[in-house]
């Protein structure tokens, strides 16, 4: 089993330019989200989704699209890229049982918008 | 935006010291709350899921204890190693509509442990 995967591990973009960070696991979990974490924030979370074609928003989702056409994928778009998306990413994915197991995570992807 | 607080927010101790930390989280609608282990350059990993008021879970060192009713929870390490050096993590998840698979995270209590 991969697990979660995320791609790209590292990202730099230009302000104004627009990108997909990809998420993918290979568990067939009905939960997934994206979070963000900042020095001294935390995990915010941004998008999750509980199942294919369902998903809502979290605490920090401006500038930011997701859409869950399959069980495994859940990607997250940035539309228009901003310095204060500089941040680091994170997918995690969960069954509808995440009260025994908890949340698998990616190992992440760093990204800076100059 | 739901309030989810861990206290302190680091702690250095010695090896061989038992220590704890708070997390506090909203006692209404409540489904469940999440400990997680987060080591540097890694991603965070799963310690326990506590859905009970009453709760104990533990896994060697490591323990935590669940309070629904006041909104808290408390994680244990006795006898800690350089090797528990990490933040922890708490998060709470609300029950009803779309609460469900919503993770809400505390900003973590970083435990640095001194051989």
């Amino acid at each position: 089993n991969a697990g979660v995967t995320q791609t790209p591990k590292f990202q730099v973009l230009k302000t104004g330019q627009s990108m997909t960070l990809q998420c993918a696991q290979d568990m067939n979990h009905e939960y997934m989200s994206w979070y963000r974490q900042d020095p001294g924030m935390g995990l915010r979370l941004i998008h999750y989704s509980v199942g294919a074609g369902i998903t809502d928003q979290g605490e920090v989702p401006n500038g930011y699209n997701v859409s869950r056409s399959t069980t495994e994928d859940f990607p997250l778009r940035l539309l228009s890229a901003a310095p204060s998306q500089t941040s680091v990413y994170f997918c995690a994915s969960s069954t509808t049982g995440a009260v025994n197991y908890g949340y698998t995570f990616g190992s992440g992807t760093r990204l800076t918008v100059v | 935006i739901l309030n989810v607080e861990q206290s302190p927010q680091s702690l250095h101790v010695q090896e061989g010291d038992s220590t704890n930390f708070t997390c506090s989280f909203p006692s209404s609608n409540f489904y469940a709350l999440h400990w997680y282990r987060w080591e540097t350059a890694k991603s965070p990993e799963a310690l326990f899921v506590m859905t009970l008021n009453g709760d104990e879970k533990k896994k060697g060192r490591i323990s935590a204890t669940l309070n629904t009713k006041e909104g808290y929870s408390y994680l244990y390490i006795k006898g800690s190693q350089p090797e528990d050096s990490a933040t922890y993590l708490c998060a709470f998840m609300g029950a009803g509509g779309t609460s469900y698979g919503k993770l809400t995270f505390g900003q973590g209590t970083i435990l640095t442990v001194h051989p």
